[in-house]
């Protein structure tokens, strides 16, 4: 059974950081690209950023382009995302998910098929 | 980046009766390779994470029951749950993954009536 378990979310003032990880089990981890996505509170589902297995490319919103690093450590099963300069509006609940499919570092049509239960991050004064 | 847009944001459908959801994309997600939509459908209920239904725009994940259905090709999609159980009261979301800044539609929630 796959179990993916995010950790990391905090509060946090605004321009500061946060490194939030995913811990994988039940599959192959190095073996599936992976993906962050967030939602707002009350709102809908954003795509954030998707790293390839070998983590060799890496795929990132407008909106935290510049500003979020992904990575992983397929030694430990782990997916990071290093989340500098935040904002407000980046308050939302981040959830790690497991990718199926094809995804290199020229491009990544992969679909996202497993979630873990997510964390909160929440950006404020 | 492809918009991805849902109709309607909600509805109230009757114990048993059928509930269908609508999904525009901006441009084609349609692979011409392969003939592949590169559409997917998630249920979200609350307090939950996203559970994946439906990918190539009509093929169902292992589990799913056969009440849910997916439909259509390019830019135009939906979203069938026929005899609509209590447990299918929840948020649902079409998605692209054509392109590889994937993009979600704002969901539409389903009422029980």
């Amino acid at each position: 059974e796959v179990q993916l378990l995010e950790s990391g979310g905090a509060l946090v003032q605004p321009g500061g950081s946060l490194r939030l990880s995913c811990g994988a089990s039940g599959f192959t981890f190095g073996s599936e690209a992976m993906t962050w996505v967030r939602q707002a509170p009350g709102k809908g589902l954003e795509w954030v950023s998707t790293i390839t297995s070998s983590g060799d490319g890496t795929y990132y919103a407008d909106s935290v382009k510049g500003r979020f690093t992904i990575s992983r450590d397929n030694s430990k099963n782990t997916l990071y995302l290093q989340m500098d300069s935040l904002r407000a509006d980046d308050t939302a609940i981040f959830y790690c998910a497991k990718e199926r499919g094809y995804c290199d570092s020229s491009d990544c049509p992969s679909l996202t098929d497993h979630w873990g239960q997510g964390t909160l991050v929440t950006v404020s004064s | 980046d492809i918009v991805m847009t849902q109709s309607p944001d909600s509805l109230a459908v009757s114990l048993g009766e059928r509930a269908t959801i609508n999904c525009k994309s901006s441009q084609s997600v349609l692979y011409t390779s392969n003939n592949k939509n590169y559409l997917a459908w998630y249920q979200q209920k609350p307090g939950q994470p996203p559970k994946l239904l439906i990918y190539w725009a009509s093929t169902r994940e292992s589990g799913v029951p056969d009440r849910f259905s997916g439909s259509g090709s390019g830019t135009d999609f939906t979203l069938t749950i026929n005899s609509l159980q209590a447990e299918d009261m929840a948020v649902y979301y079409c998605q692209q993954y054509y392109s590889s800044s994937r993009t979600f539609g704002q969901g539409t929630k389903v009422e029980i009536q």
